[in-house]
This record gives C-alpha cells, sequence and structure tokens, in this order.
C-alpha cells in the first residue's frame, strides 16, 4: 500500500516569491507519483506527473518537481509565483500495476499576497 | 485522456433520503473510483467501481451506505443513502489511465 504527506497545510507567500510545496511518500513498490492541482470553486487538474526517466518534471506554467527516490519525497516548486497560482495542491501516488489506486496527500493551501 | 461527465452537478437533500449520483466516461475503462471530498479536506477513496464484480470499498466505507452499480464499461453510479448532514461533502467520480481524470464533481448538501 501507498501513503502520501504532504508537511504543510498552508503556505503563505509574497507574489514573485519562490515556493517549495514538501511532498514525501511511502510504498512497497515502484510508484507513480503526480501533483494536482484545485483553483477556487473549481475540480482537480493534473499539474505534472513522474513515471519514469528524468527525475525533474515541469509543468506548463512554470512549476517542477523532482523525484527523488532515496528521500522518497517529490516536491513541488516554483521559482516565481503568481497571484493566479492561489490554489490548493494535492500530492498523490499509485503503484504501476494497472489495478492500483490512487492515494491523495492532505493538500497544501498556496496562498499568494500582493 | 478521459472526458467524465458527472450528475447532478449539486444538491439539497433532506436528511434521511437518498441521493444517486451518475458517472459517464466517454470511452471504456476497466475501473472506475468514486471519492470524497470534504470541506476544506483533501479526497478519500471511497471505494472501487468494477464493470461485472462487486465495488471494492475502503476502509470506513460500507456498500449499505454507498451501493455502487456499474452495469457496462463507461457508466457507475453512487448512492448516498440515509443521508446525514455529516455527508455533505464534494463527491467525485474518476478513472485512471495511469493519471487520474476527474468529473466535476457533486457537491451535496444535506439539510
Amino acid at each position: 500500500a501507498q501513503s502520501v504527506t504532504q508537511l504543510d497545510s498552508q503556505v503563505p507567500v509574497f507574489e514573485e516569491a519562490p515556493v517549495e510545496l514538501r511532498c514525501n511518500y511511502s510504498s512497497s513498490v515502484s510508484v507513480y507519483l503526480f501533483w494536482y492541482v484545485q483553483y477556487p470553486n473549481q475540480g482537480l487538474q493534473l499539474l505534472l506527473k513522474y513515471l519514469s526517466g528524468s527525475t525533474l518534471v515541469e509543468s506548463i506554467n512554470g512549476f517542477e518537481a523532482e523525484f527523488n527516490k532515496s528521500q522518497t519525497s517529490f516536491h513541488l516548486r516554483k521559482p516565481s509565483v503568481h497571484i493566479s497560482d492561489t490554489a490548493e495542491y494535492f500530492c498523490a501516488v499509485s503503484g504501476r500495476s494497472s489495478a492500483s489506486k490512487i492515494i491523495f496527500g492532505s493538500g497544501t493551501r498556496l496562498s499568494i499576497r500582493p | 485522456s478521459a472526458v467524465i461527465s458527472q450528475k447532478p452537478s449539486r444538491d439539497i437533500c433532506q436528511r434521511g433520503t437518498s441521493l444517486t449520483i451518475q458517472c459517464q466516461v466517454d470511452s471504456q475503462v476497466t475501473m472506475m473510483f468514486w471519492y470524497r471530498q470534504q470541506p476544506g479536506q483533501s479526497l478519500t477513496l471511497i471505494a472501487t467501481a468494477n464493470q461485472g464484480s462487486e465495488a471494492t470499498y475502503e476502509s470506513g466505507f460500507v456498500i449499505d451506505k454507498f451501493p455502487i452499480s456499474r452495469p457496462n464499461l463507461t457508466f457507475s453510479t453512487l448512492t448516498v443513502s440515509n443521508m446525514s448532514p455529516e455527508d455533505s461533502s464534494i463527491y467525485l467520480c474518476s478513472v485512471a489511465q495511469i493519471e487520474a481524470f476527474f468529473g466535476q464533481g457533486t457537491r451535496l448538501t444535506v439539510v
């Protein structure tokens, strides 16, 4: 079975500042890792995913996450945030079999101050 | 990718009644997943719905409270039975093709 821990429930930052949202996972098997974003009053959207290959993955809006197997982490980073990045961010993990379910972390609320 | 249509989008229900939520996918999928997202919280998996077999429920969720149907490879329903205010939540249907795709959810308020 897999589990996900998001260490910060809320992260307030100033606009144009860098941000890191932390995520650690636990699994006895190889995993896929995901970050989802939920903007206010909207559904969940996939932000980025790690399946295999390069451990650094990027999204189209400037976020990146790095898979670190030794530290079982998949932290999300952005060098300069914008007001429009205000949202809830969920880290998620699944096993690699076709029958695996996706388990979500508790979420991190990112609030951007002007 | 997958396009998921879920209805109703929202409802306000009296306690003690039941609500059935429908989920339609634009392609055939083996497994469909039902999640609950309580106000200000993360997603909790309720059950996995497989076509042609009983749904598999997660710890804390039982079939009598959340019966699920899966009549074919593109459709599923979740019923929230004998509702109480504690069932007020967003219920989400999902399919996974490695990553998960979600419907827009059903916002349920029980009064």
